[in-house]
């Protein structure tokens, strides 16, 4: 069974500039989940899909980052503009069960360092 | 806020020690799991236990579930350098859609 796939998986930008993820989830999972991972900490979740509809984004900084799951496959989340507050690695992770985490897998994360 | 906060922070062991890793957490819980993180890559999940369970055995892990003092242990025996890794617990709250809380993690070296 293939893992969860994300690119790119490192990334350089300069402050203010915008920057984009994309996820693809293991297949027939319902649930997805962007995560935020600064150097030191445990995951934080940005935001959690069900199909293509929001579950949860109270944690994602809305003036800057936004998400998308079209046709609840495939995700993409966005940074528009970058601080350097956000360098950290971004996860993806799916799960087959909706409603609840239940057993979560992990993409290998991108990580992104803004100057 | 962080739900899960584990204990040491930093752990290192002789191969074929055993290590034993705590978590606390405040809140009531549906389950717990743990997940590792090998460098520069993504989590992997260990083990999950419900609120209802008080002990799962999987391999060379073994997880205790305390309820009444919110915590848990994770002990892996006959550790290996392969195990060198960070170390999460994390937690979610009752009802649907509840979102999993991680903790900062533990990190785990074994030495050869």
């Amino acid at each position: 069974e293939a893992g969860v796939a994300q690119s790119p998986r490192y990334k350089i930008i300069e402050k203010r500039q915008s920057v984009a993820f994309w996820c693809n989830p293991i297949s027939g999972h319902a649930t997805l989940y962007w995560y935020q991972q600064i150097l030191g900490q445990g995951p934080k979740l940005l935001i959690q899909f069900q199909n293509n509809g929001v579950v949860d984004d109270s944690q994602l900084p809305k003036d800057r980052f936004s998400a998308e799951r079209l046709k609840g496959v495939d995700s993409t989340l966005k940074i528009q503009p970058a601080k350097l507050e956000d360098s950290a690695v971004y996860l993806c992770a799916s799960s087959f069960l909706a409603g609840g985490p239940g057993t979560q897998y992990f993409g290998p994360g991108t990580r992104l360092t803004v100057l | 806020s962080q739900q899960g906060e584990e204990d040491p922070q930093a752990l290192s062991i002789q191969e074929g020690e055993n290590a034993t890793m705590n978590c606390s957490y405040k809140t009531s819980i549906n389950n717990l799991q743990w997940y590792r993180q090998n460098s520069g890559r993504g989590l992997v999940h260990l083990i999950l236990i419900r609120s209802n369970e008080r002990e799962k055995h999987s391999g060379r892990l073994r997880v205790t579930l305390d309820t009444s003092k919110k915590s848990s242990s994770l002990l892996i025996t006959a550790s290996r350098a392969a195990d060198t890794a960070s170390y999460f617990c994390a937690t979610d709250g009752s009802g649907a859609n509840s979102k999993l809380t991680f903790g900062k993690g533990i990190t785990l070296s074994v030495r050869p």
